[in-house]
C-alpha cells in the first residue's frame, strides 16, 4: 500500500539558515513526488513535483527536492530560509493507477529571527 | 493566479444533521476533488470526479456523503448524518487533466467541527 511518512512533525530553523524537511514513501513502482505548503489561512500551494527524469527538482520561492530512489526518499531543502517560509509543509505521492494522492502528516516549520 | 474557493470557512453543526460544503473549482478544469485532513492526522483522499460522475473514492467516503456538481461552477460535498468523527478539515481541489502533469489546485479548507 502507499505510505508517506514526514518523520519531524516540527522544526524551529533561524532565519538565513537552511532548512531540509524529510519525506519517505512507500510505493511499489515509480513513484509521482509532490511537495505543499500551506500557510495560515491559505489553501495547499505546490511547491514542486517530480515524475520522471532529473532527480533534484527545483520548485517556487527557492525550494528544491532530491529524489532517491534507494532510500525512498524526497527531502524538500531550501539553502536560506526567510521568516515568510514559516508554514506547514505536506510531502505527498501519487500513484500511475489512479487519480490521488498519499499525503503525509505534514511537518510545521517555524523560523525565528 | 487562479483559485479554488470554499465555503464556510468554518461551520459547526450538531451531531446528526446535515452539512454541504461547497466550492468553486478554477473555471476551466475538468477534474475535482475533496480530501479531508482530521486534526492531527494526514491530509487523507474522499473522491475524485470528471465528468459529472465519481471516477474514484476511498474506503472513507461511504453512503453518507455525496457530491454533486450542480452547476457549471460550483462542486459540493454532502455529509447526511454527521457524526462525532467527520470533524475535520476539508478541502476542495481541481485541475484541468489528471494529477500526471496537471498541477492540483488545493482550496483553502472548510473546517467542519461536528457536536
Amino acid at each position: 500500500a502507499q505510505s508517506v511518512t514526514q518523520p519531524d512533525i516540527h522544526i524551529t530553523v533561524s532565519e538565513g539558515a537552511s532548512l531540509e524537511l524529510r519525506c519517505n514513501y512507500s510505493y511499489g513502482a515509480t513513484p509521482y513526488l509532490f511537495w505543499y505548503v500551506q500557510s495560515p489561512g491559505q489553501g495547499l500551494q505546490l511547491l514542486l513535483k517530480y515524475f520522471s527524469g532529473d532527480t533534484l527538482v527545483q520548485g517556487i520561492k527557492g525550494f528544491e527536492a532530491e529524489f532517491k530512489r534507494s532510500q525512498s526518499s524526497f527531502n524538500l531543502r531550501k539553502p536560506s530560509v526567510h521568516w515568510s517560509d514559516a508554514a506547514e509543509y505536506f510531502c505527498a505521492v501519487g500513484t500511475n493507477t489512479g487519480n490521488q494522492f498519499y499525503f503525509g502528516t505534514g511537518t510545521s516549520l517555524t523560523v525565528i529571527p | 493566479e487562479p483559485e479554488v474557493t470554499q465555503t464556510p470557512s468554518h461551520q459547526v453543526t450538531q451531531m446528526g444533521q446535515e452539512v454541504i460544503l461547497r466550492c468553486v473549482p478554477i473555471s476551466n478544469h475538468l477534474y475535482f476533488y475533496w480530501y479531508r485532513q482530521i486534526l492531527g492526522q494526514k491530509v487523507e483522499f474522499l473522491v475524485s470526479f470528471y465528468n459529472n460522475e465519481i471516477s474514484e473514492k476511498s474506503e472513507i467516503f461511504d453512503d453518507q456523503f455525496s457530491v454533486e456538481r450542480p452547476d457549471g461552477s460550483n462542486f459540493t460535498l454532502k455529509i447526511r448524518s454527521t457524526k462525532l468523527e467527520d470533524s475535520a478539515m476539508y478541502f476542495c481541489a481541481s485541475s484541468r487533466g489528471t494529477l500526471l502533469g496537471n498541477t492540483i489546485y488545493f482550496g483553502e479548507g472548510s473546517w467542519l467541527t461536528v457536536v
